[in-house]
């Protein structure tokens, strides 16, 4: 079974770093694209950026662009999600999914992983 | 970039009913458009994709239609299970790939 999982809750404080992460396993991680989509508390989904791991291609929303920094290592099939300096404002659920082939549609989802940025 | 609306922000229906929820993109973005449903506390699920393609394990109740800029998901009769949220999404060319703002289906 195709299945995405992700790490566990964090608490940080403003200007701190994170990095959190999503394994795949059960599929070629290699071809297919993987995204990454946040769900602020009590909103909807924003589509934030997605990755080719096969050649590690990187597209990002303009909203994020530069905010966060999407990467992925083959070797162990896991994509990342990464902030230098965290605001309080990047509290949320951070969900990734991997695509169809083809990319764009996001078929199997991670748990999700709640990320909480406080003083 | 291609924004996506949808209507109405809360959709109420009785069990049984038909629900029809709405999706517009700010321009063509042919057939290329999702659905998802997000229950409070989970994941969301893919429900549709080609506009009109089940995914699999989707109830035959849930259909969608539509192509251009104008989309339709349809619950033919609304059942317990289906309080919801449903967020469209297109798929169009070159990301970013944007979901609509949700429609609540209680």
């Amino acid at each position: 079974e195709v299945q995405l999982v992700q790490s566990g809750a964090e608490v940080k404080k403003p200007g701190e770093s994170l990095k959190i992460s999503c394994k795949g396993s059960d599929y070629s991680f290699d071809d297919y694209w993987i995204g990454w989509v946040r769900q602020m508390p009590g909103k909807g989904l924003e589509w934030m950026g997605m990755i080719y791991p096969g050649d590690s291609d990187i597209r990002y929303s303009p909203s994020f662009e530069g905010q966060v920094t999407i990467a992925a290592d083959r070797s162990i099939t896991t994509a990342y999600l990464q902030w230098s300096s965290l605001k309080a404002s990047d509290t949320a659920m951070y969900y990734c999914a991997k695509c169809t082939r083809g990319g764009g549609v996001f078929e199997v989802w991670g748990q999700g992983t709640v990320v909480t940025v406080s003083s | 970039e291609v924004v996506m609306t949808q209507s109405p922000a809360t959709l109420s229906v009785s069990l049984g009913e038909r629900a029809t929820l709405s999706c517009r993109a700010s321009q063509s973005v042919g057939t290329n458009l999702a659905w998802y449903q997000q229950k409070p506390g989970q994941a969301p699920r893919l429900l549709m994709d080609g506009a009109s393609t089940r995914a699999t394990g989707v109830p035959a109740r849930f259909s969608g239609s539509g192509s251009g800029t104008a989309f339709t998901l349809t619950i033919s009769s609304v059942q317990s299970e289906d309080s919801a949220v449903y967020y469209c999404q297109h798929y169009y060319q070159w990301p970013p790939y944007p979901f609509g703002p949700g429609t609540k289906l209680e």
